[in-house]
């Protein structure tokens, strides 16, 4: 079946840049998806790839996929406190023969004055 | 604005009590979902429906039911056969032909049995 794993934690510094890291198992994905998550609060999309792009750039985030691997990471250059949340990867399924997400378990990360 | 509400933000429930935890949306989305999120877990499915009158289970339904009598609503209930119904519970939607744009969220309803 399908299955999405990430790291639980990160912590870095003002300043620094982030990368937060996923591998999926689903080798018929068709899209992947980064999203926030702030506490008490609903998941945010933040970017998102097309499973036949290698990489998408969209201001301070850096999107890399590496299919061979089945491995997805997610730059943050710059990272700021705001930047502290839970980043959830996702990839689309289509095992069911219904397109659905499914989520990893988060990687929440803490950015640090 | 378009967007997805869920109502209400947080809910009590004793035990042994049924509750109905709202979703609702106007961005005219076909499909709709219910995910519970515990702490470590990530997202697990409860339901799903891609069009009106018709809806099925996802990973974890046991104790859960739904209905979907309106495209722009999608209530869930959480029963008394659900043992462990502390969560926080979301609601998402999408058009289905357009799934590259992802998931709409609400903002969640924390649900904690007293």
């Amino acid at each position: 079946g399908e299955d999405v794993e990430q790291s639980l934690f990160l912590s870095v510094r003002e300043g620094d840049s982030s990368v937060i890291n996923c591998t999926y198992t689903d080798s018929s994905s068709t899209y992947l998806y980064w999203y926030k998550q702030e506490p008490g609060a609903g998941l945010q999309l933040l970017t998102y790839i097309f499973s036949n792009m290698d990489m998408k750039q969209d201001q301070r985030l850096t999107v890399l996929l590496n299919k061979k691997d089945k491995h997805l990471s997610l730059r943050i250059a710059d990272t700021q406190t705001g930047d502290s949340a839970i980043y959830f990867c996702a990839e689309t399924s289509s095992n069911t023969g219904f397109q659905k997400l499914v989520f990893g378990t988060g990687t929440r990360l803490l950015v640090s004055p | 604005d378009g967007g997805i509400t869920q109502s209400p933000k947080y809910l009590f429930r004793k035990e042994g009590q049924n509750v109905t935890l709202s979703c609702e949306q106007n961005l005219n989305h076909d499909a709709m979902y219910w995910y519970r999120q515990d702490p470590g877990q990530g997202l697990r499915l409860i339901y799903y429906s891609q069009i009106v009158n018709d809806f099925q289970k996802g990973d974890i339904a046991e104790g859960y039911s739904v209905s979907r009598e309106k495209k722009e609503s999608f209530p869930l209930t959480v029963t008394s056969a659900q043992k462990n119904p502390t969560a926080f519970y979301l609601c998402a939607s999408t058009l289905i032909k357009s799934l590259g744009y992802g998931y709409t969220f609400g903002s969640g309803t924390r649900l904690t049995v007293v």
